[in-house]
């Protein structure tokens, strides 16, 4: 039982273009919510995190929106570059365990 | 900071061999470590979590006998997958946190193929 939905599955963007990758949740007892970017052959890495007391953060080209109310967030890329592609996969966690979304495949043609 | 490195980073091996993969945390004390399975274009699925010092925690379904955790110390803990047959082939991940309330860092995976 998938704790996090994630969608899509895959997405194309043109580069300078926006990608948006959605994630919903039903446990409220969820209060941490980071997103993974993760190469081919490696593991993820930590690109940015939000806590429900905020409804957007902001990192570089890289910002995360979160609805409490609709119990959803998500992750848009602006100025998708080529360097961007990458499987990105949403969490959330009660401070014990995160619960992964399926993942996002996002692949940025020059 | 917050580096995490895990070795081997590819095993191959034979039907019935025991394998010890090592997971570090290289500048911090993690007090905590986790260990993940991820199959080809799948999300990770989470092992078990192990706390320095004790017993580590299994999920639902994943046998303990058949994967060995230990955490000896603040920064290394190991997994060895034991009498490993070809259905254990997958991609293994490790994380490290340094307390509650601090995110997960993930180490580069250990590809893991059993012939």
């Amino acid at each position: 039982q998938q704790q996090v939905k994630q969608s899509p599955q895959s997405l194309i963007v043109q580069k300078g273009g926006i990608s948006i990758i959605n994630c919903a949740y039903e446990n409220t007892a969820f209060d941490y919510f980071p997103w993974y970017q993760q190469f081919p052959g490696k593991g993820p890495a930590l690109l940015i995190a939000i806590r429900p007391d905020v409804s957007e953060k902001k990192e570089g080209r890289f910002t995360i929106s979160f609805n409490k109310s609709a119990k959803q967030f998500s992750l848009h890329i602006m100025d998708s570059q080529p360097g961007d592609s990458a499987t990105y996969f949403c969490a959330a966690s009660n401070d014990y365990k995160l619960s992964f979304g399926a993942g996002t495949t996002v692949t940025v043609r020059a | 900071g917050a580096v995490v490195s895990q070795h081997p980073s590819r095993v191959i091996c034979k039907s019935g061999t025991s394998v010890k993969i090592e997971c570090r945390s290289l500048d911090f004390q993690a007090t905590t470590m986790f260990w993940y399975r991820q199959f080809p274009k799948q999300s990770l699925m989470l092992m078990a979590t192990s706390n320095e010092g004790s017993k580590a925690t299994y999920e639902q379904g994943v046998e303990k006998d058949k994967f060995l955790i230990n955490h000896a110390s603040l920064t290394l803990s190991t997994l060895t997958v034991t009498s490993a047959h070809p259905e254990d082939s997958s991609f293994y991940i490790c994380s490290a946190r340094m307390g509650s309330n601090q995110p997960q860092h993930f180490g580069d995976g250990t590809r893991l193929s059993i012939l």
